[in-house]
Parts: structure tokens; C-alpha cells; sequence
């Protein structure tokens, strides 16, 4: 059993290049959500998804977009990378949404890092 | 706004040692509240977490937490520590009438010395 599936693992980006980061989840969960990690300041929210095609900001949106064309894909892109977008990423998704308690499901993160 | 604080950015104990790491919030609306662990290189992996009833809620490997309203706190315990109990540990409140008000604290590391 997967669960949440995130690529790639690492990756090192020079600053103004792109990437798009990969999220798969294979619970049939419909919230999906990205958060960024930095020492000291516990996961920040960029973007969520409360199902297929649907996407909202979170508390750090700036910078990055997402996409969710699949219930079961959620995708991370950052279009002109900088420094400060150095971090580790983790993808979480979730069944019934934060209004229902239901817990989280992380993937195991992706590190970024952007020179 | 919502806020999560841990008092404690790092903690070390002696394994078979009791353990108690501290998370206070403040909200003006009721919460949900969780802790989730983070082993090395890995996501966060949910504990336990208090949505109503019980202030006592259980983990399945001998971690407990108690709400107190009163005093805004969700503080974990573990009566006997372990080496494999070594990881990252989150408080996370959530606000049940919004899907992007979870809150994550800045975390405590755990550090368990034979």
C-alpha cells in the first residue's frame, strides 16, 4: 500500500528555473494539500485541493502554483525558483477534510534546494 | 489569529525515562488538536488526536495527551520512553469550519540516550 507518493526525492535548481513537483495518492482521498518545512517553523500551507479540479491558497501561496486534473494527482510547480523557496516539501492528503477531524496522510517529502 | 507555541525546540531523555513535551494554542473558536511524529527522512505520521468527548486520548504505542481547555494546552506524555521513540513531534490544531486554518507548531525534537 503506497499511500502518499511524492517525486522526486531530491532536486537542486539554479535560481529563475522551473520544476513541477509530483504528488500521487492512491486512498481515493479527495483533499489534497502541499506544505513546505523550514527549521524552526514547523508546515506552512502553500496550496490544498478540496477535489479534483478544484484548488484554493494557503498561507504561503506566493511563488508557486498548482494543478489537480486527477483525484488521485496533485501538483507543485515553481515557475522562477528562488532562494527562499529552498525547503522541504511534503504533500499530505486526506479523506474527509479538516471540518471532520480527519487526520492527514504525508508522503515522505521532497527536498529542494535552489542556488 | 490561531498560534501554536512548543515550549521545548529540544529534549533529551534517558531511555526508560518518562517524557513530557508541551504544546500550548490559542483560538477563539473551539479546535481540533493533534500531534504527529516525524521519524528521519520521512513525513509526519499522525499520534493521536482530540476532536470531542474524552479529554484523555491514547496513542496505540503508549503515548497519551490531555486536553485542557482551561489552560489551552494539548501536552503529550510518555510514562517510559524508548530509543525508537527518538524523532520530531508536532502539535497541529485545526479549526473544524475551515479547511486551511491547521495550525502546525514549530516542533520538538526528542532525542531518547541509552
Amino acid at each position: 500500500n503506497a499511500g502518499v507518493t511524492q517525486t522526486p526525492k531530491f532536486r537542486v535548481l539554479k535560481t529563475g528555473q522551473s520544476m513541477t513537483l509530483l504528488c500521487a495518492q492512491d486512498m481515493n482521498h479527495e483533499y489534497m494539500y502541499w506544505y513546505r518545512q523550514d527549521p524552526g517553523m514547523g508546515l506552512r500551507l502553500i496550496h490544498y485541493s478540496v477535489g479534483e479540479g478544484t484548488t484554493a491558497k494557503g498561507e504561503v501561496p506566493d511563488g508557486y502554483n498548482v494543478s489537480r486534473l486527477k483525484k488521485q494527482n496533485f501538483l507543485l510547480g515553481l515557475e522562477s525558483a528562488a532562494p527562499s523557496q529552498t525547503s522541504v516539501y511534503f504533500c499530505a492528503s486526506s479523506s474527509g477534510g479538516f471540518a471532520l477531524g480527519s487526520p492527514l496522510h504525508f508522503g515522505n517529502g521532497t527536498r529542494l534546494t535552489v542556488t | 489569529a490561531q498560534s501554536v507555541t512548543q515550549l521545548d525546540s529540544q529534549v533529551p531523555v534517558f531511555e526508560e525515562a518518562p517524557v513530557e513535551l508541551r504544546c500550548n494554542y490559542s483560538s477563539s473558536v473551539s479546535v481540533y488538536l493533534f500531534w504527529y511524529v516525524q521519524y528521519p527522512n520521512q513525513g509526519l505520521q499522525l499520534l493521536l488526536k482530540y476532536l470531542s468527548g474524552s479529554t484523555l486520548v491514547e496513542s496505540i504505542n503508549g503515548f497519551e495527551a490531555e486536553f485542557n481547555k482551561s489552560q489551552t494546552s494539548f501536552h503529550l506524555r510518555k510514562p517510559s520512553v524508548h530509543i525508537s521513540d527518538t524523532a520530531e513531534y508536532f502539535c497541529a490544531v485545526a479549526q473544524p469550519t475551515s479547511y486551511d486554518k491547521v495550525i502546525f507548531g514549530p516542533g520538538t525534537s526528542l532525542s531518547v540516550i541509552p
